[in-house]
């Protein structure tokens, strides 16, 4: 296992268009977590899955976005007409249930570069 | 609402020194964890250490120690004999127990001085 997978690693989009993103968690991990880090700030929580199921969105999380996890595997995160202020790094991280104290196991991220 | 400050932007620190980074937390929680992560540039964060609210004893992972003050709700970082790969942003991070949300401050970025 090479740990959590996020692709792409870059993406440049116009305004408008939609991006979408994947990441592939450890694969013994049942729980996922999107977060979002922009220029100079800590990593922001926006959501995470139990298996397939999405537990808790943050308010950060408009209707122009949306995560899902069809089979307790991958993840996507879609963004739909993106906006400057989406320009961001996002990142993907996996834990194995009841073991999120341990600390998450976080990808590289995929910068997006909203023009 | 929970909160986590880190008051340094930046720190720099000679090779084989040794370098405190701050942090600060706001909580009503008893029962939490904090983390350190280390982003180096251009790759995944990593966890550095982690720490038990309930316990008293400061963690240690090699050169790497917190100073744990829960009345005081202070959580830094020390670095002994710094090397040139510990130049990275450096993140402090909260968890509450049964939660599921990191919470993490704006983070200081240390350079190494060879």
């Amino acid at each position: 296992d090479t740990g959590v997978s996020q692709n792409p690693r870059h993406k440049i989009t116009k305004r408008g268009q939609n991006v979408t993103f994947r990441c592939d968690p450890i694969s013994e991990h049942n729980r996922l977590y999107w977060y979002r880090q922009t220029l100079g700030q800590g990593p922001e929580f926006l959501t995470y899955f139990q298996n397939e199921a999405q537990l808790e969105k943050s308010r950060l999380l408009s209707d122009r976005f949306s995560a899902e996890r069809p089979k307790g595997s991958f993840s996507t995160l879609e963004i739909q007409r993106t906006e400057q202020g989406d320009s961001a790094m996002y990142l993907c991280a996996s834990s194995l249930n009841g073991q999120a104290n341990y600390g998450y196991t976080f990808g590289s991220g995929t910068r997006l570069t909203v023009v | 609402a929970q909160t986590v400050t880190q008051s340094q932007p930046e720190m720099s620190v000679q090779e084989a020194e040794t370098v405190t980074l701050s942090c600060t937390y706001d909580t009503s929680e008893s029962d939490y964890y904090l983390f350190w992560y280390k982003q180096p540039p251009s790759r995944q964060m990593i966890l550095v250490i982690r720490q038990e609210a309930y316990k008293q004893q400061n963690a240690t992972e090699n050169r790497f120690s917190v100073n744990f003050q829960k009345a005081a709700k202070s959580f830094s970082l020390k670095i002994s004999d710094s090397q040139l790969g510990d130049a990275a942003m450096y993140f402090c991070a909260y968890w509450p127990f049964g939660n599921e949300k990191l919470t993490f401050g704006t983070g200081t970025r240390l350079t190494i001085i060879p």
